[in-house]
């Protein structure tokens, strides 16, 4: 069965206290893993794709990298703005197309 | 300005009652996509929708009820066959392709509904 698992479920930070949200997924066969940032009350904002292996992306103070079995998003020097819910989703190989599986979120803390 | 809207932003009903969320997209998304989101858990997918007069069931689609009669709009239904209905729904969009390739959802600001 797909899955998708991010840790830790909460992670509380000073300003400027750089640290990485790890998501692990089992699939079969991976199309595209998707980081999304969630205020609260609100839609997912879209971050970054990331397709395989080795791939990197960044976007300020955020950077997204990937192996076979987990992505990581890494925050380096956060600012309160930072804080916010990170959700990790990816699309699976034979599930149907544009199907999504969604990690739980990490709710990340920024204190100034 | 293009983008997903979703109302009403709060909808609040009466146990027994069918409701119907609206999701509306000006992006040209050939896609859309409805899910529900609890406290604690990730984002479950309710209905897709691939092409106009197409849909398919997520993975909780018992209760609800989807149309796509046009490309802009895709309205969902929740039933009073829906056991546990109170819930964050957020409507998605996104671009189609070929079959080996996955496209970023983008996402409507959400409705909140409450039923009691």
């Amino acid at each position: 069965e797909d899955q998708v698992t991010q840790s830790p479920e909460a992670l509380r930070l000073q300003e400027g206290e750089s640290s990485s949200l790890n998501c692990s997924y089992t699939v079969s066969g991976l199309r595209g893993l998707f980081w999304y940032r969630q205020d609260p009350g609100k839609g997912p904002e879209f971050l970054f794709t990331l397709y395989s292996a080795g791939e990197e992306k960044e976007k300020e103070r955020l950077k997204a990298t990937l192996t076979k079995k987990e992505s990581f998003l890494h925050i380096t020097a956060p600012k309160p703005e930072d804080s916010a819910t990170y959700l990790c989703a990816v699309q699976a190989f034979g599930a149907g197309r544009g199907k999504l599986i969604f990690g739980q979120g990490t709710e990340l803390s920024v204190k100034p | 300005d293009g983008g997903i809207t979703q109302s009403p932003k709060y909808l609040f009903r009466k146990e027994g009652q069918n409701v119907t969320l609206s999701c509306e997209q000006n992006l040209n998304h050939d896609a859309m996509y409805w899910y529900r989101q609890d406290p604690g858990q990730g984002l479950r997918l309710i209905y897709y929708s691939q092409i106009v007069n197409d849909f398919q069931k997520g993975d909780i689609a018992e209760g609800y009820s989807v149309s796509r009669e046009k490309k802009e709009s895709f309205p969902l239904t929740v039933t009073s066959a829906q056991k546990n209905p109170t819930a964050f729904y957020l409507c998605a969009s996104s671009i189609t392709g070929g079959s080996g390739d996955a496209y970023e959802q983008y996402f409507g600001p959400g409705t909140r509904l409450t039923v009691t």
